[in-house]
């Protein structure tokens, strides 16, 4: 079965500096798809970004970005310009062929003004 | 505007109540899931549904049931309520497809929060 792997429980960061959240997950299979969801304090989950696990070039979104490595088994998030409005909790998330969505435990981030 | 909703949103019943949580979405995807986010804010998946009359048990087990009778509507029972049950459930849905832009993508419910005394 596959698992996803979030390693900080929680981050901080003051607002404008970046901010690096780290995923690993084990899986045997070569096509698959990777996310980041957040989750606002009492708010709907949304997506942040998507990876397809064939596509070599890391995905990006405004100030949002990963560093996918598929050998190593790695997509961590980088959120740059940190703004008060970033503070969740962030998950992980794999999608391979069964099409259920694994989640990380989550790494809650707090910005500091 | 197209969206998924959960209802209610906020529950605090007795032991032995039955309950049902309400998920509809109108943007006709057939992919429809219910997530159990635990305190801890884990999530495990406990039902999922490809389509209208297609449902089956996630990864955690839950004695909760789900049915499919509508695309658009993905309604979890739980027939006696115990103070294990208390628990944030999410409900989402997804595309079929491949390669869109779309495809895979869960979009989420506001979450029901479920309080069993």
């Amino acid at each position: 079965a596959q698992t996803v792997t979030q390693s900080q429980p929680e981050m901080s960061v003051q607002e404008a500096e970046t901010v690096t959240l780290s995923c690993t997950y084990d899986t045997s299979e070569s096509d698959y798809y990777l996310f980041w969801y957040k989750q606002p304090p009492s708010r709907q989950m949304i997506l942040v970004i998507r990876q397809e696990a064939y596509k070599q070039q890391n995905a990006t979104e405004n100030r949002f970005s990963v560093n996918f490595q598929k050998a190593a088994k790695s997509f961590s998030l980088k959120i740059s310009d940190s703004q008060l409005g970033d503070a969740a909790m962030y998950f992980c998330a794999y999608m391979g062929g069964s099409e259920k969505l694994v989640f990380g435990k989550g790494t809650k981030l707090t910005v500091n003004p | 505007e197209a969206d998924i909703y959960q209802t209610p949103r906020y529950l605090v019943i007795g032991t032995g109540k039955k309950i049902t949580l309400e998920c509809s979405q109108t943007m006709g995807h057939d992919k429809m899931y219910w997530y159990q986010q635990d305190p801890g804010m884990e999530l495990h998946l406990i039902h999922y549904s490809y389509g209208v009359n297609s449902t089956e048990k996630g990864d955690l087990s839950s004695e909760s049931t789900v049915s499919r009778i509508r695309t658009e509507h993905f309604p979890l029972t739980l027939e006696s309520a115990r103070p294990s049950h208390t628990s944030q459930y999410l409900c989402a849905s997804s595309e079929l497809g491949n390669s869109n832009a779309g495809a895979n993508v869960l979009t989420f419910g506001a979450g029901s929060r479920l309080t069993v005394l």
